[in-house]
Parts: structure tokens; C-alpha cells; sequence
């Protein structure tokens, strides 16, 4: 199985700040159609996870831009231009290139 | 739009059975892949099934293979997870999902509590 690996796990932020998480993963996530189906999801404290980023830097409709998606091959990054309160959640990427997808652990994204 | 309801968990002891459906709307259900994945308190996400279109594939993860069972009803637009032999640390909140080159939609979840 492809093995997703997260840094930070735990990322405190200030209000109005940057926030960058890494996403590794242990294989190459391009596709045999030339796509990269890395995604990110947020879960926030209670509810089920929500899709924010499709195929390394796409925006799921209603994200806020300041939420963006970068990265190719196998290194991969969801920044926060200004972390805002309602931000606060878990921060999840997903491979969806190989079979069983697999999970990063997740990075807990919380206000100082 | 996409909705995916999960129904049938609860409180069952060690060894019990109980059998999880997924009701999914708002998309053409036969063309997708569909999955089980549950999430332990406090803790991360785990895949432990999924089923391809047409029921071609399936998948278990390792520690629940021989237990659960998953499978479809493409004229009834549902997911199911038939769970027997549970144990206590099958206790998680379960979630359906839709694949499409990886998770896009997910339901609210469904606990399953496993104590004596």
C-alpha cells in the first residue's frame, strides 16, 4: 500500500497567519492518464470529513481561496494564506491514484 | 445534489452482528465505486472495504477480512456492511463514501459502539 506521510501533526496558528501542511507520499501518484489524484479534506470537530482539494490544486466548490493545493509526483502542500476561526479541524490528504486508497495521518490545525 | 445516509449502527457486545446501510441520492449510483471507512475515537481514518461498479471487485482491509461483508443494490441506490464476529476495537464511527479517483463525497457517519 502507498504510505501517505503528514508534517506537521500539530499546527498551531495565529489568527490572520499562514499555515502550510506536507503530504509525502511513498510512490509516485501520477496515473496512467497523466492526472495526480492527490486530494485534501478537512474534518472539523464533530463532523464528517469534506473534500477541499481535488487532483493536487483544484478547489472544490464553496472552498475559499484562500485554501490552495500545490505539488506533483510525490511531495505534495495545502496552505492557508490567513487562517481563519472556523479553520480550526483536521487536516487530511488522500491518494486516490492507487488501490486501497490510503490516508496521510492527519495534521490538527489550531489557534494559538 | 450527492447524499450519502448511513443507518444501523448501535451498541452491540462482543461477537454480535450488525449490518450497516448506506442510502446514496443526487447521482447515477451504478457507475461508482463505493466504500466503507471508519474512524476509532480520537483517531485517524482507516479504509476497510470498498466494492467496485458491478460488484467486479471488492476489497477488505487485513483486520477485518472473514468478518465483514460488503456489498450493493444498484436498484435500491444502497451500500451495505454486514459486520459479524465484532470486537471491541471495531468501535468506530462509520462513514460511506463515493470514490471517484479517491473520496469526494462522504456521509455523516454511523457509530458502532462494540462493549459487553
Amino acid at each position: 500500500d502507498v504510505v501517505m506521510t503528514q508534517s506537521p501533526l500539530s499546527l498551531p496558528v495565529t489568527l490572520g497567519q499562514p499555515a502550510s501542511i506536507s503530504c509525502r507520499s511513498s510512490q509516485s501518484l501520477v496515473y496512467s492518464d497523466g492526472n495526480t489524484y492527490l486530494n485534501w479534506f478537512q474534518q472539523r470537530p464533530g463532523q464528517s470529513p469534506r473534500r477541499l482539494i481535488y487532483k493536487v490544486s483544484n478547489r472544490d466548490s464553496g472552498v475559499p481561496d484562500r485554501f490552495s493545493g500545490s505539488g506533483s509526483g510525490t511531495d505534495f502542500t495545502l496552505r492557508i494564506s490567513r487562517v481563519e476561526a472556523e479553520d480550526v479541524g483536521v487536516y487530511y490528504c488522500v491518494q486516490g491514484t492507487h488501490w486501497p486508497r490510503t490516508f496521510g495521518q492527519g495534521t490538527k490545525v489550531e489557534i494559538k | 445534489q450527492v447524499q450519502l445516509v448511513e443507518s444501523g449502527g448501535g451498541l452491540v457486545k462482543p461477537g454480535g452482528s450488525l449490518r450497516l446501510s448506506c442510502a446514496a441520492s443526487g447521482f447515477t449510483f451504478s457507475d461508482y465505486y463505493m466504500g466503507w471507512i471508519r474512524q476509532a475515537p480520537g483517531k485517524g481514518l482507516e479504509w476497510i472495504s470498498y466494492i467496485t461498479s458491478s460488484s467486479r471487485t471488492i476489497y477488505y482491509t487485513d483486520s477485518v477480512k472473514g468478518r465483514f461483508t460488503i456489498s450493493r443494490d444498484d436498484a435500491k441506490n444502497s451500500l451495505y456492511l454486514q459486520m459479524n464476529s465484532l470486537r471491541a476495537e471495531d468501535t468506530a464511527v462509520y462513514f460511506c463514501v463515493r470514490d471517484a479517483y479517491g473520496l469526494d463525497y462522504w456521509g455523516q457517519g454511523t457509530l458502532v459502539t462494540v462493549s459487553s
